[in-house]
């Protein structure tokens, strides 16, 4: 079974709709991050959470909010999807005993927003 | 604040040719740096990392990159390419999070 796990893996929805990602993971880490992939830009951070009650915004919160649920799962929420939101959304993960950050990234999510 | 460059948008090799994919990076302390691969449709592969020592290191899928603190860089290669190895690359530094270059497209041809 993959250690990080996205839900859905595609999306198709309209605008002004409210949407969810989820990510879970088993690895046991602390830290969770979201990110966006789009063509020619690589990815750009959303928002990251060091533990529960620890949430933080990326270079490109705009638009999103999210969820730390439990240690294992982090939910992002776009309120009312906009066509410029359409992209591929990954999570990620990193154990706070880490110094170095690697991080683990899940399958990703590809949203498409009409 | 921290950045990466990967100036070359898209390569392309020939099938057994070498392959040097460049990255730069801007960063104030010592860099934790990263490369990842995403094949088409995938997601994000780790290939290599560098922390400290020996400044080459070795991935998997037979690639190398070596840190050169001198010109801030920490360029990808690869002896001999597959076919296999057509994907897009992106070269990370860990700050927090990680920020990545906006990537590199391999296209391989025979």
């Amino acid at each position: 079974d993959a250690d990080v796990t996205q839900t859905p893996r595609n999306r198709i929805t309209k605008t002004g709709k409210r949407i969810m990602l989820e990510c879970s993971q088993t690895k046991g880490h602390d830290r969770m991050y979201w990110y966006r992939q789009d063509p020619g830009l690589g990815l750009r951070l959303i928002y990251y959470s060091f533990d529960v009650k620890d949430i933080n915004k990326g270079e490109i919160s705009d638009g999103y909010s999210v969820s730390r649920q439990a240690q294992a799962k982090f939910s992002l929420s776009l309120e009312s999807a906009i066509p410029n939101q359409t992209a591929l959304y990954f999570c990620a993960t990193s154990d706070l005993s880490d110094s170095y950050n690697e991080q683990f990234f899940g399958p990703g999510t590809r949203l498409t927003v009409l | 604040a921290q950045s990466v460059t990967q100036p070359d948008i898209h390569i392309t090799v020939s099938e057994g040719a070498s392959l040097e994919l460049r990255c730069n990076y801007s960063y104030g302390a010592t860099p934790y740096l990263f490369w990842y691969v995403q094949s088409p449709g995938q997601g994000l592969q780790l290939l290599l990392k560098y922390f400290s020592g020996d400044t080459l290191v070795q991935g998997i899928k037979g690639f190398e990159a070596e840190f050169k603190r001198s010109q801030s860089s920490f360029n990808l290669r690869k002896p001999s390419v597959h076919w296999s190895d057509a994907a897009e690359y992106f070269c990370a530094v860990a700050s927090g999070a990680l920020v990545f270059g906006k990537g590199t497209r391999l296209s391989v041809i025979a």
